[in-house]
């Protein structure tokens, strides 16, 4: 069963912000909301994650609404090297790793 | 290493041979696991490692996956006789423990085609 809902691709031009919303209406109050990418032939990498305050890092921003029930992931200034697969995730912590569920993602492509 | 490292990046096998890929976790990791990615689709959890044990077996495919993991460090995914849905790419993540709110780092994955 999918726990969250992200549209399937997003476009963005390089040097703007790319925003990218997940929906995760379902979540439960210890559930982390956790964000990876996968560019094309590579492993995911880890970019970012949050319980329910909003969360930066060098890599990018995690805004996470106030009931919970959706988050965006921003990136302030896209490049090309960001052209990736981004999954949203979420899962609580210590519950094993088998609640570590990539979905499909959001296939984000940055264009000159 | 610094990172994730599996082996090999590429295998291509026969149907009905078995096949053996490698991952060597972060140095000091603790947890360790293992994921597959067919074409165009997410990854698939198979199996995680706390040290040496696999606490749950429950996501291997079938009766033909196993996995072991020796001394803490290097795991094996066997796969025997191989058919041809086990084509994937098959990537390996270690984090520092199996608790808490840690990142896991993935390998660049063994791609596998079952001919």
């Amino acid at each position: 069963d999918a726990k969250t809902t992200q549209p399937t691709s997003m476009d963005c031009a390089e040097g703007r912000a790319a925003n990218l919303p997940c929906n995760h209406s379902t979540i439960s109050g210890n559930e982390y909301v956790y964000w990876y990418r996968q560019i094309h032939s590579q492993g995911p990498q880890y970019i970012i994650h949050g319980l329910k305050n909003n969360e930066t890092n060098e890599m990018a921003s995690l805004i996470i609404t106030e009931d919970r029930k959706s988050s965006t992931l921003i990136l302030p200034h896209a490049t090309l090297r960001d052209t990736a697969v981004y999954y949203c995730i979420v899962r609580v912590p210590n519950s094993g790793y088998s609640t570590l569920t990539f979905g499909k993602g959001t296939m984000l492509l940055v264009s000159p | 290493g610094a990172g994730v490292s599996q082996s090999p990046s590429n295998k291509v096998t026969e149907k009905g041979k078995d096949v053996e890929l490698r991952c060597d976790p972060i140095s000091g990791h603790t947890a360790l696991y293992w994921y597959r990615q067919s074409l165009g689709q997410g990854l698939e959890f198979l199996i995680y490692f706390q040290g040496n044990s696999a606490p749950d077996k429950s996501g291997l495919p079938s009766d033909r996956f196993s996995a072991e993991r020796t001394g803490g460090s290097v795991s094996t995914l066997t796969i025997q006789r191989t058919q041809q849905e086990d084509s994937a790419v098959y990537l390996c993540a270690s984090s520092l423990t199996l608790a808490g709110t840690g990142e896991l780092f993935f390998g660049e994955g063994s791609r596998l085609t079952v001919l």
